[in-house]
This record gives structure tokens, sequence and C-alpha cells, in this order.
């Protein structure tokens, strides 16, 4: 059984801070490590995917990714309104991907 | 590009029904895949296609689900009989190959199936 841990939240970050999503998981198969966002009643959508140890940038968003612990997490920088959605965390598997429940971020204007 | 695209956007029926979801994949994708969203479970996979063939059907929660794809830009997850506890938000995916490569999923709008 591949099991992928997150808070569920709600976590709370006023607008312009830095906001942590953490997540981590069971396969020490896994390869690459996708973050998705979804708003309420909406789809995921992907923000970014990372596969090598350390971090990755995106804009406002960096992922960092530690093999070893088993762990990866997402850092939103500047933190908008807008950014408020449920995160998940999706680990690659040998076909297919592994989500996590989810952590549901509030950013407080 | 118009997407993934899945029909219909809502569907409620009562129990003993059966269910039919469509899903018209992102054109050149080779894979795809049906999830079932719920508050208490998540996202679960239930079953994906690569090439139109199914690859890994473990997640199909019983008999009563099945899942076709006829030709590479159509598919469907039956549900016969339909039952209460089927009630969630049923999304598919497709991506340009196997996820497990690197491959971005792309997911439709999903089809909030109410059972009654």
């Amino acid at each position: 059984q591949k099991e992928v841990e997150q808070n569920s939240g709600p976590l709370s970050v006023p607008e312009g801070a830095i906001a942590s999503l953490n997540c981590t998981y069971s396969d020490r198969g896994s390869q690459s490590f996708f973050w998705y966002r979804q708003y309420s009643g909406k789809s995921p959508e992907l923000i970014m995917f990372i596969y090598s140890n350390g971090d990755k940038e995106d804009g406002r968003f960096t992922a960092q990714l530690n093999k070893a612990s088993q762990y990866v997490s997402l850092l939103i920088r500047d933190s908008q309104p807008s950014d408020s959605a449920t995160y998940l965390c999706a680990p690659s598997g040998a076909n297919n991907l592994f989500f996590g429940t989810g952590t549901r971020l509030t950013v407080i204007p | 590009d118009a997407g993934v695209i899945q029909s219909p956007r809502h569907e409620v029926t009562e129990m003993g029904q059966e269910v039919t979801l469509r899903c018209k994949p992102i054109s050149g994708h080779n894979s795809l895949f049906w999830y079932r969203q719920t508050m208490m479970r998540g996202l679960e996979l239930l079953i994906y296609f690569n090439n139109n063939v199914p690859i890994d059907d473990s997640g199909m929660p019983e008999d009563r689900f099945s899942a076709k794809m006829p030709n590479a830009s159509f598919s469907t997850l039956k549900i016969q009989p339909s039952e209460p506890r089927d009630s969630a938000v049923y999304f598919c995916a497709s991506s340009l190959g196997l996820a497990g490569v690197q491959e971005t999923q792309y997911f439709g709008p999903g089809t909030r199936l109410l059972v009654l």
C-alpha cells in the first residue's frame, strides 16, 4: 500500500507571507513528485513537479525534495488570496500517480 | 485546445440505476485515467489505460464498476447497479504517456454523481 501523508489543514497564512506545505510518502521507488492545486468545486491543475533532490523554483513557488527522508514540500512566497485552495501532493509510481488527501490553504487578506 | 471533456457534468440517479460517465481525452494523449474523489478518501485512481488498453484496474471498487476505451478519443466508466456510496466526483485525466515518466496529467472538469 503506497501512502502519501499531508496535513489536511486548514493552513491559514496572512497575505504576503510564506506558506509551507508538506508531504511524506512511503514508496522509496517514487521518482517524480507532482504538486497540484485544486480550487473548491474545480479539477486539479498542475503547479509544478520535481524529480531531483534539492530545490526547484518556478515564480513564487518552490518545491523541495529529500528522497532520503521521503519528504517533499511546496513553498509559496508572497501568498495571495488567490492561492487559497487545496494542494495535492502526488508521488509517481511505476506507471501512475498516488495522490495525498491534500492540504487546504487559506490566505487571509 | 479543448482540454479533457467529460459528460455529464452532473448526474442524479436512484439506487439500482445504471450510470455511464463519458470522457474525451486531449488529442494525441496516449494515457487516460479515471479517478474518484470524496471528502473522506480524497482522490483515488480507479483505472488507467495506455494506448486504449487497460493497464491497471486494481482501484476499481467492485464488479459493479467497469470501464472501456474503444478508441483513442473516447472512454466510458459505467456503474451498474449504482449505490448511494458511489456518490462522488469522478474525474477523467489524460497524459502524453505514462505518469511514471514525469508526464503531467490534465484533468477534466469532473462529473458530480449523486445516487439517491
